[in-house]
C-alpha cells in the first residue's frame, strides 16, 4: 500500500516561472492538504481540498496561487511567477473520508528553490 | 493567542531518561490530537493520535491528553539518541477537518 507520493522532490525554477507541485493521496483517502514549511519554521497549512472541490483556502495567498484536485489524478499545486520568497518545502498529506476522527500522513515533499 | 503552541526548546535529555513534551491548543471543542516527529529535512511523521481524555500507550510512547485544560503531552520512555528531532503537535482546531501545527518542540538526546 503505497503512501502519500509527491513529485518532483526537488524543484528549481527561475524567478518568474511556474511551479507545478503533485500530490497522489494514499489509495482510500479523498482528502488532501497543503502545507509550507519555510526553515526552522512550523508547517504553515495552505489549502484542503476533497475530490474536484476545494473545501479550505484560508492559509494560501490570494495572488499566484491555485490549487486543484480533479476527479482523476493527482492533486496539483501551482505557483505562478514564482519569487525568491516562494522557495520552501510544500509538504501534501491526505487522510480517509468520514466523519469520524481520522489520520492525516504526509508525502516527502517538494522542495523548491527560486533563483 | 496562538492556535496549537509548543515550547520550542531545544529540550535536552540524556539517554535512557524519559523526555516529555508539551503542546497546549486554544480550542475547546477540539476533538482530534497529534504528535508527528520530523528530522531534519524530513517530513513529517505520524507517531501517536488520541482523542479520548487519558493516557494512549504505544511502546516507549504515551500520549496524554487533558481535554478540561486544553493540553497534550508525549512522554518517550527509554529515549535515544534516534529520537533526537523535531516533534509537532497537531490539532483539528473545533470541528475543522484541517491539523493545524505547533511550531514544534527540538529534542536532544545525548549519549
Amino acid at each position: 500500500n503505497a503512501g502519500v507520493m509527491q513529485n518532483p522532490r526537488h524543484l528549481v525554477r527561475r524567478r518568474g516561472q511556474e511551479a507545478r507541485l503533485r500530490c497522489s493521496p494514499m489509495k482510500g483517502h479523498s482528502h488532501v492538504y497543503w502545507y509550507r514549511q519555510l526553515p526552522e519554521e512550523g508547517l504553515k497549512f495552505m489549502v484542503y481540498l476533497q475530490k474536484e472541490n476545494i473545501i479550505d483556502e484560508s492559509g494560501m495567498p490570494k495572488e499566484r496561487f491555485s490549487a486543484e484536485f480533479p476527479k482523476e489524478g493527482p492533486s496539483i499545486l501551482r505557483i505562478q511567477q514564482v519569487v525568491r520568497g516562494d522557495s520552501a518545502a510544500y509538504f501534501c498529506a491526505s487522510s480517509p473520508p468520514g466523519e469520524g476522527n481520522t489520520e492525516a500522513f504526509f508525502g516527502q515533499g517538494t522542495r523548491l528553490t527560486v533563483v | 493567542q496562538k492556535e496549537v503552541e509548543q515550547n520550542s526548546g531545544p529540550l535536552s535529555v540524556p539517554e535512557g531518561a524519559i523526555a516529555s513534551l508539551n503542546c497546549t491548543y486554544s480550542d475547546r471543542g477540539s476533538q482530534s490530537f497529534f504528535w508527528y516527529r520530523q528530522y531534519s529535512g524530513k517530513s513529517p511523521e505520524l507517531i501517536m493520535f488520541i482523542y479520548s481524555n487519558g493516557d494512549k500507550e504505544d511502546g516507549r510512547f504515551t500520549a496524554q491528553l487533558n481535554k478540561a485544560s486544553q493540553y497534550v503531552s508525549l512522554l518517550i520512555r527509554d529515549s535515544q539518541p534516534s529520537d533526537s528531532a523535531t516533534y509537532l503537535c497537531a490539532v483539528r482546531i473545533g470541528g475543522s477537518y484541517i491539523p493545524t501545527f505547533g511550531r514544534g518542540t527540538s529534542l536532544i538526546v545525548h549519549p
